[in-house]
């Protein structure tokens, strides 16, 4: 079936340092590849996604591209801030038996900057 | 952009009563809802998946008697975990999506702590 393996962490990161967490996954079709961010305490949102191979997806300085060749949607940041300290989640969608997207998440990673 | 509203935020409730959770879509009509469970540093665990009008498909090791899905309508599923017990406290979260959508807009979740 269908997972998702990131990197373990915590990461811990000095404010603008520059942050990648990986992702890499195994799939049966094509699935598309996200990125949620969850908040202490809160639910999860969605940080950026890409559907097809060579898609690049980016929000808030965020960035990520579905490399199909390596399998890998890594997650990067060119300058940390202090809010972006939260849990970060790779995940993917595929089209299961029942016709629907389903959707199987990475591990998590927790990212704390520090000032 | 597509909101879910998921309520309560969190709940306190004795052990052996019953609890119901909500998730409504809205501004759009999901025809599917996820429901996951989140443990303490631990990833989503994907518990069931309803489409509208039809019976709640469980994962497996998910007790269906314990946790009743109902996806009466379009913008509405509920969780309730029947006869609740300390060890059902967790994080809940729903997802809430059309059938064409690519990933899904998640609920803020819902803290339950049977005491």
């Amino acid at each position: 079936g269908d997972s998702v393996t990131q990197m373990e962490g915590p990461v811990t990161l000095s404010e603008e340092a520059f942050l990648t967490i990986n992702c890499t996954y195994t799939a049966t079709g094509y699935p598309s590849l996200f990125w949620y961010v969850q908040y202490p305490g809160e639910g999860l949102q969605l940080l950026l996604k890409a559907t097809k191979a060579d898609d690049k997806g980016s929000n808030k300085g965020f960035e990520a591209t579905y490399r199909k060749e390596t399998t890998s949607f890594h997650l990067e940041k060119g300058s940390v801030q202090v809010s972006d300290s939260a849990v970060y989640f790779c995940a993917l969608s595929d089209r299961a038996s029942g016709g629907y997207q389903k959707v199987t998440f990475g591990t998590g990673t927790k990212l704390q900057v520090i000032p | 952009g597509a909101v879910v509203s998921q309520h309560p935020s969190w709940v306190i409730c004795k052990s052996g009563t019953s609890v119901k959770i909500e998730c409504r879509s809205l501004d759009f009509q999901a025809t599917t809802m996820f429901w996951y469970r989140q443990f303490p540093k631990q990833s989503l665990m994907l518990m069931a998946t309803s489409n509208e009008g039809s019976k709640a498909t469980y994962e497996q090791g998910v007790e269906k008697d314990k946790f009743l899905i109902n996806h009466a309508s379009l913008t509405l599923s509920t969780l309730t975990v029947t006869s609740a017990h300390p060890e059902d406290s967790s994080f809940y979260i729903c997802s809430a999506g059309d059938r064409d959508s690519y990933g899904y807009t998640f609920g803020s979740g819902t803290r339950l702590t049977v005491v």
